[in-house]
């Protein structure tokens, strides 16, 4: 069965103070993994897809990395305005013009001033 | 840049009554979700549609139904409302050679 681990659950960083979250998972045919930022109350705003193992792509503070196994997003220098969940969610093959993605719960951060 | 338009943001409804939630995809993109998001849980998959026909079918319930229309604009429909449907509903949308998922902002429904 898919599925999307997402850790820590939580994490609680100094401003400016860099650190990586995980995302890993297991699925039958990677077809993409994206990574969405949420504010509270908000609807998913997309970041990054990644298709492929090795691939790498950067946006500001953020930077995604890809293995075959698991993605990091890595947070270099975050700012209080980076607090957010971040989530992960993988689109598989399925047949057909199925086009699921499968969501971890997200790793909750906050940046401190 | 046009986005995923959804109405009404919020609701709020009384149990057994129906409710009915609207998505505007993005121009151009040919397929749409919902997902449902209740308080601190990750988006959980309904159903979704691509030119207008069901492709795929989550963990909608029974009391639930959609479909998306000539113009692609979708429509949730939910009837005998619980308690537990409460929650944001988030319709997102896709152009299909991409695979690259917009959200809206969601609709927050409240069951009383």
């Amino acid at each position: 069965e898919d599925q999307v681990t997402q850790s820590p659950e939580a994490l609680r960083l100094q401003e400016g103070e860099s650190s990586s979250l995980n995302c890993s998972y297991t699925v039958s045919g990677l077809r993409g993994l994206f990574w969405y930022r949420q504010d509270p109350g908000k609807g998913p705003e997309f970041l990054f897809t990644l298709y492929s193992a090795g691939e790498e792509k950067e946006k500001e503070r953020l930077k995604a990395t890809l293995t075959k196994k698991e993605s990091f997003l890595h947070i270099t220098a975050p700012k209080p305005e980076d607090s957010a969940t971040y989530l992960c969610a993988v689109h598989g093959y399925y047949g057909g013009a199925t086009n699921k993605l499968i969501f971890g719960t997200g790793t909750l951060l906050a940046v401190q001033p | 840049a046009a986005g995923v338009i959804q109405s009404p943001r919020h609701l709020i409804k009384e149990k057994r009554e129906t409710a009915t939630l609207k998505c505007y995809p993005i121009p151009r993109h040919d397929t749409v979700y919902w997902y449902q998001q209740g308080p601190g849980q990750d988006p959980q998959f309904l159903i979704s549609f691509y030119e207008k026909m069901q492709s795929d079918k989550g963990s909608i319930p029974d009391r639930f139904s959609a479909q998306q229309f000539s113009d692609y604009h979708s429509e949730l429909n939910m009837s005998s409302l619980e308690l537990g449907d409460s929650a944001l509903y988030f319709c997102a949308s896709i152009q299909h050679s991409t695979g690259e998922l917009f959200f809206g902002e969601g609709s927050r429904l409240t069951v009383l």
